[in-house]
């Protein structure tokens, strides 16, 4: 099947500093992909749909200016945490399909966020 | 009201046991169904889709009622292996955008 790749894993940052997520389609073009984050014991939630060379469309209540979207390229979007706070320490995950037709949605493996 | 609701459990079951997971959703106009099935702290993998006309995978078999808005998994034989949370998950019409319940936890036990 289809390969959705995201780094890092998992990552540690100190409160007010940024950090970047990468999600990347590995075998195929994706010109749509999707942010989800995950807090403990709660559901997948939609942040945002990334959509290659325009803006992404955020869903209610998430920040664009905090949660910037990149999706430069057919094989690449990133989502970079702004100024994180502890509150943001979440499970976050990204999607794509391989057209959008397709039954599937493939995942990234995650990325654990730790604000300290 | 939740979109997409399911009892989180868990669910204790013995291995050889068979084990159905209910899910009901909101939206009326919602198209696409489908069970993921998590593994801790790793990214949702399909299971299957779900169809109106019922579909069965081995072990696994799902089914979709649109009137009541609900839909079922039902594992025959479970194995260990079939420990997990399991995703229901229902597509918003047009936007390919995936709404996911809480997810029901199975615990297979020896």
């Amino acid at each position: 099947g289809a390969v959705v790749s995201q780094h890092p894993s998992r990552v540690i940052c100190k409160s007010g500093t940024s950090v970047k997520i990468e999600c990347r389609s590995l075998d195929f073009q994706a010109t749509t992909m999707f942010w989800y984050r995950q807090f403990p014991k709660q559901s997948l939630m939609l942040m945002a749909t990334s959509n290659e060379g325009s803006k992404a469309t955020y869903e209610q209540g998430v920040e664009k200016d905090k949660f910037l979207i990149n999706h430069a390229s057919l094989t690449l979007s990133t989502l970079t945490v702004t100024s994180a706070h502890p509150e943001d320490s979440s499970f976050y995950i990204c999607s794509a399909r391989e057209h959008p037709g397709a039954t599937e949605a493939f995942f990234g493996q995650g990325t654990r966020l730790t604000v300290v | 009201r939740k979109e997409v609701e399911q009892d989180p459990g868990p669910f204790n079951v013995p291995e050889g046991a068979t084990v159905a997971f209910n899910c009901t959703y909101s939206n009326s106009a919602s198209q696409s169904f489908f069970w993921y099935r998590q593994d801790c702290r790793k990214e949702p993998k399909l299971l299957m889709s779900v169809y109106s006309s019922g579909n069965e995978d081995g072990r696994f078999t799902a089914q979709l009622n649109r009137a009541s808005q609900y839909i079922s998994l039902l594992i025959r034989d479970s194995k260990l292996s079939d420990s997990a949370t399991y995703l229901c998950v229902v597509e918003d019409t047009g936007f390919q955008k995936l709404v996911f319940g809480t997810g029901t936890r199975l615990l297979v036990s020896p």
